[in-house]
């Protein structure tokens, strides 16, 4: 069965350093989207991609995170420079064209130091 | 932005025994679906239920959704301990189609 595939899977990095995540749908998934997850509490909507396009970054950061989904294939989600409150599960999912279900990839759980 | 909230928080019950948990939520939806997480996992798609529908099953699990009290719960019936996990409700406000998660029901069935 097909999977969201994120790397890495764990971070371990220093305040003001730079991070990069990246996902790769699931193929011919055309909703690509980015949630950050601390712990304790639900995923929250970093940035939605409907093929390469943004459709939603009100909830990004950003002054210091950018996302990108040059081909409208995978995508990297990027912090510079990272802070402690950046620490997090940052999840990736996508869907299908035109429909909600949304298919997660594993996560990376990162830690600024 | 809309968000669904999860009642309990927490839950603790007996395999066995059922488990229900409750979902609210504050403007129209679309939509609604119940996901699954496992302790430092991904989450995974239990169900989703159109707000044109009021009940809907699955397997073990049974969703009901009142849209006239704006709240969905989920049953899970015979738990086991492999159901032990965090279960979010994920909400559309109308016309959007963008998700929003609650924070969570955190779900311990003891063996």
């Amino acid at each position: 069965e097909a999977e969201v595939a994120q790397s890495p899977r764990y971070k371990i990095t220093e305040k003001s350093q730079a991070v990069a995540f990246w996902c790769d749908p699931i193929s011919g998934h055309a909703t690509l989207y980015w949630y950050r997850q601390i712990l304790g509490q639900g995923p929250e909507l970093l940035v939605q991609f409907q093929d390469e396009s943004v459709v939603d970054d009100s909830q990004l950061p950003k002054d210091r995170f950018s996302a990108e989904r040059l081909k409208g294939v995978d995508s990297t989600l990027k912090i510079q420079p990272a802070e402690l409150g950046d620490s997090a599960m940052y999840l990736c999912a996508s869907t299908p064209r035109s429909q909600e279900t949304q298919y997660f990839g594993p996560g990376t759980r990162l830690l600024v130091l | 932005s809309q968000q669904g909230e999860e009642d309990p928080q927490a839950l603790s019950i007996q395999e066995g025994e059922n488990a229900t948990m409750n979902c609210s939520y504050k403007t129209s939806i679309n939509n609604l679906q119940w996901y699954r997480q496992n302790s430092g996992r991904g989450l995974v798609h239990l169900i989703l239920i159109r707000s044109n529908e009021r009940e809907k099953h699955s397997g073990r699990l049974r969703v009901t959704l009142d849209t006239s009290k704006k709240s969905s719960s989920l049953l899970i019936t015979a738990s086991r301990a492999a159901d032990t996990a965090s279960y979010f409700c994920a909400t559309d406000a109308g016309g959007s189609y963008i998700p929003t998660f609650g924070r969570g029901t955190s779900l311990i069935v003891h063996p």
